[in-house]
């Protein structure tokens, strides 16, 4: 079975900086795909960035990045000049090729200050 | 929100009474599924479908069934429902067309308290 873990309970960061929010996973498979998921208070789940692992470049939307390391399984999502709206939970959800079952992480809390 | 509506959006129940939560989506997606969150926990998944009269559990199913009779309603329900159900209950369906493991859209969730 395969495990998402976020080791990252709350972060923050100030407005207009760089913050970037780890994410580790594992699993026995070579093919699979990688998610953020960001949840802003509202409650609403809104997909951030997708990354397929057989693709060896990371992962760009506007300010959002990932760095992914596929042999350290490590799936980092990067934030660039922070905004208020960025304040939210984010999750880390892992899924294989065959399968249809997302496995998310316990999720990091982003507080963007002004 | 990509045609998703789920009700109620809140509800408080007494321990061992049955709960029945719906999905609704205007989207004629084949796959939707239940996931609830709880702290620390993210999410997990509980049943999903995909198709009419087509499911299967997720990794946290004991104490719900679901039922999906119709491609647009997806039901959720705890036969007896027990304080550890206390959580939010989110639906969420998938495109087809866009590729295997295009992302979820999800809908706004469920809050359920079990008193």
């Amino acid at each position: 079975a395969q495990t998402v873990t976020q080791s990252q309970p709350e972060m923050s960061v100030q407005e207009a900086e760089t913050v970037t929010l780890s994410c580790t996973y594992d699993t026995s498979e070579s093919n699979y795909y990688l998610f953020w998921y960001k949840q802003p208070p509202s409650r609403q789940m809104i997909l951030v960035i997708r990354q397929e692992a057989y693709k060896q470049q990371n992962a760009t939307e506007n300010r959002f990045s990932v760095n992914f390391q596929k042999a350290a399984k490590s799936f980092s999502l990067k934030i660039s000049d922070s905004q208020l709206g960025d304040t939210a939970m984010y999750f880390c959800a892992l899924e294989l090729e065959w399968g249809n079952m997302l496995t998310f992480g316990g999720g990091t809390r982003l507080m963007v200050k002004p | 929100d990509a045609g998703i509506t789920q009700s109620p959006r809140h509800k408080v129940t007494e321990t061992g009474t049955p709960v029945t939560l719906r999905c609704h989506q205007t989207e004629n997606h084949r796959y939707m599924y239940w996931y609830r969150q709880d702290p620390g926990h993210g999410l997990r998944l509980i049943h999903y479908s995909y198709g009419v009269k087509d499911t299967d559990k997720g990794e946290v199913s004991d104490g719900y069934s679901v039922s999906r009779s119709k491609t647009e309603d997806f039901l959720l329900t705890l036969e007896s429902a027990t304080s550890s159900q206390t959580s939010v209950y989110f639906c969420a369906i998938r495109s087809e067309q866009a590729g295997y493991n295009s992302p979820l859209h999800f809908g706004n969730g469920t809050r359920l308290t079990v008193t």
